[in-house]
């Protein structure tokens, strides 16, 4: 168990929908990172936030929008979803981001879209 | 910018054969290696990382892994598998922080152990 806890483990949806993904890193991390893993892109970095801020932006797509709350919880918004939006969806944490800090993965949200 | 490729996308090894597991990253900056492993239907676990203290880094489950920065590779190794180590393996690059924590991770390899 990583400490990294996200919710729901699977969420199951029809295009056009909007989920909402929540993660709840490790107690103290202040850095929140949302990776996404598909078959055809393999994982691939969307967004990252530090103490609530933003702080860095991958491949994320417009459509899609993450925050980072005061008690330092994050959720990512999937809006107007496509088939290919289909994938597992990991959140990270680390205690710092300046130098080499272990990010540690939450068990990832599974997401259809039918 | 950074980038990992990880050559081929399945492994198979037989039981107490050595397991290697190739990497090779491109960085403008100082890199950070990482391997990470992930068991099915489960999050990813850190294996080792580099972090420029020690070119060979040991890690957990008896693998270690060697920093060469002349040939850029981060390749994985373990003397002696064992049936727990089938699994997908991750080699992943990160700058020195910040904006840059980010980790850039190759297609990840499938490693097979046979009995």
């Amino acid at each position: 168990d990583s400490g990294v806890t996200q919710t729901p483990k699977h969420l199951i949806t029809a295009t056009g929908q909007r989920v909402t993904l929540r993660c709840s890193p490790r107690s103290g991390d202040l850095s929140v990172y949302w990776y996404q893993q598909s078959l055809d892109q393999g994982l691939q970095f969307l967004i990252q936030y530090y103490n609530g801020e933003e702080r860095a932006k991958g491949n994320i797509l417009e459509r899609f929008s993450a925050q980072q709350f005061p008690d330092l919880h994050s959720e990512l918004n999937l809006s107007s979803l496509e088939l290919g939006d289909s994938a597992l969806y990991f959140c990270a944490s680390s205690v710092e981001d300046r130098g080499v800090y272990e990010q540690f993965f939450g068990p990832g949200t599974r997401l259809t879209v039918l | 910018a950074q980038s990992v490729t990880q050559l081929g996308s399945h492994v198979s090894v037989s039981e107490g054969a050595l397991v290697l597991l190739r990497c090779n990253y491109s960085s403008s900056v100082p890199p950070y290696l990482f391997w990470y492993v992930q068991y099915p239907n489960q999050g990813l676990q850190l294996l080792l990382k580099y972090t420029s203290a020690a070119t060979l880094v040991k890690g957990i489950n008896g693998f270690e892994a060697e920093f060469k920065k002349s040939e850029t590779s981060f390749h994985l190794t373990k003397p002696s598998a064992h049936m727990s180590d089938a699994a997908e393996y991750f080699c992943a690059v990160s700058g020195p922080g910040g904006a840059n924590s980010k980790l850039t991770f190759g297609k990840g390899i499938t490693l097979s152990v046979r009995p």
